[in-house]
């Protein structure tokens, strides 16, 4: 696609749920993150995929959190048990190749656990 | 740990200003910084990058410096339109092989008409 995609852009759900975000990075990007923004913070690193595999998950906050990429593309942030700390806007962003530093951010989904 | 600081963290300023928006960071060893806007509600877009044997970059109105020795930068933007209003994140990536960005807080700019 044009741009990167998330879906879905707003999630409301209730405390002890499960929820599942995803991200659909630039055709051919092979990096991509997840990173958290909580409100009037700058963004936090959450995980780092090199094509399948997670390169660097030493963001993810406990084991509640959990993240895939089975075939390089798609990404799923997955939240088991969700708790009101997780609310915030969950950010994707892909890159062309490792390290080049230049990150092409979706525009989010916003989590609310009521 | 990497720390980046943003000072103002808030301005305002008349159309038509030049204005300049700092950030700093603790760890020197950088590979390479970046500069972001934020809308409201939206994701980050990506203004400038600057890699570390660089000393600024330009696009546009926008001029971006980094001093790494003394762990700045600058952007600063010339002629101010009520559409630069916007936060602006500086990240840093550092130079140790890790892959993540540090962000700062950001500087959430107003331009007045």
């Amino acid at each position: 696609g044009a741009g990167v995609s998330q879906t879905p852009s707003n999630k409301v759900t209730e405390k002890g749920k499960y929820v599942e975000l995803r991200c659909d990075p630039i055709s051919g990007h092979t990096a991509l993150y997840w990173y958290r923004q909580s409100l009037g913070q700058g963004p936090e690193f959450l995980i780092y995929f090199q094509g399948t595999g997670a390169a660097d998950d030493s963001g993810l906050p406990n084991d509640r959190f959990f993240a895939v990429r089975p075939e390089g593309s798609v990404s799923t942030l997955k939240i088991q048990r969700t708790e009101r700390g997780d609310s915030a806007v969950y950010l994707c962003a892909s890159s062309p190749g490792r390290r080049t530093g230049e990150l092409f951010f979706g525009e989010g989904s916003r989590l609310t656990v009521l | 740990k990497q720390e980046v600081t943003q000072i103002p963290a808030a301005l305002s300023v008349p159309e038509g200003e030049n204005l300049v928006l700092n950030c700093s960071f603790t760890d020197s060893a950088i590979y390479n910084l970046q500069w972001f806007r934020q809308d409201p509600g939206k994701g980050l877009t990506s203004l400038l990058l600057i890699q570390s044997s660089q000393r600024e970059q330009t696009s546009g109105r926008l001029n971006a410096s980094l001093d790494k020795s003394s762990g700045r930068s600058t952007l600063y933007i010339a002629a101010s339109q009520p559409g630069d209003s916007a936060t602006y994140l500086c990240a840093v990536l550092l130079g140790t092989g890790a892959n993540n960005l540090f962000f700062g807080t950001g500087t959430r700019l107003t331009v007045i008409p």
